[in-house]
């Protein structure tokens, strides 16, 4: 998963209260996604950004907000957690050549109690 | 609608046996399938893609088989070791958009 890095990797979060994940690349790639993983469900698009400046909705993207910060960083804001935020974030890099290939980071778990 | 199916979801054997999971798809157009590997607390990573035009294409002890007729793939594991233990997941770009179709996944583990 070397080129994409996400933090936090674990977060503990009361019911109402704001964080962001942070995803940084260095693979020079101009999209970037945010996934969440939840047991039983395959991948699910929360957001995702076609090319630096813009952002666009995925699946399930109430309750979050992002920012494409410049070609390298894109971030997931939750606003005001609720429980069923709760679950495991991907931050990944489509490389959007012939083969497609997805570049995962290593996730961020996050609990909201 | 687009749909990705794997089955099982899980599947335990035993160290050295081979086993074969499988991925079903209603995705269309078609153009590849990739299987990744996911181990325990870390993302997907990729194993191997199939082209539309492939049948069998081998990475190690993993061989994956891709029938575009009947829009079935599997990906069989050869003399499994324990670090196959993982989860492995099925998925499929959907042509002209910027959405991938994620199957569900199936969880080996693999016992000594």
């Amino acid at each position: 998963n070397a080129g994409v890095t996400q933090t936090p990797k674990f977060q503990v979060l009361k019911t109402g209260q704001s964080m962001t994940l942070q995803c940084a690349q260095d693979m020079n790639h101009n999209s970037m996604y945010w996934y969440r993983q939840d047991p039983g469900m395959g991948l699910r698009l929360i957001y995702y950004s076609a090319s630096e400046g813009t952002t666009d909705k995925g699946e399930v993207p109430n309750g979050y907000n992002v920012s494409r910060l410049n070609k390298r960083e894109f971030s997931l804001r939750l606003e005001s957690a609720a429980p069923s935020q709760t679950s495991v974030y991907f931050c990944a890099i489509p490389d959007g050549g012939l083969g497609n290939t997805i570049y995962f980071g290593e996730g961020s778990w996050l609990t909201v109690v | 609608k687009n749909q990705v199916e794997q089955s099982p979801q899980s599947l335990i054997i035993l160290e050295g046996k081979n086993c074969t999971l499988q991925c079903n798809y209603t995705v269309s157009p078609f153009s590849n399938l990739r299987w990744y590997k996911q181990d325990t607390g870390r993302g997907p990573v990729s194993l191997t893609i199939m082209t539309f035009s492939e049948n069998t294409k081998s990475n190690g002890r993993y061989t994956a088989t891709l029938d575009a007729d009947t829009k079935q793939s599997s990906l069989h594991i050869t003399a499994s070791q324990l670090s196959d233990s993982a989860s492995y997941i099925c998925v499929i770009p959907t042509s002209g958009t910027y959405k991938y179709i994620f199957g569900t996944g199936t969880r080996l583990k693999v016992l000594a």
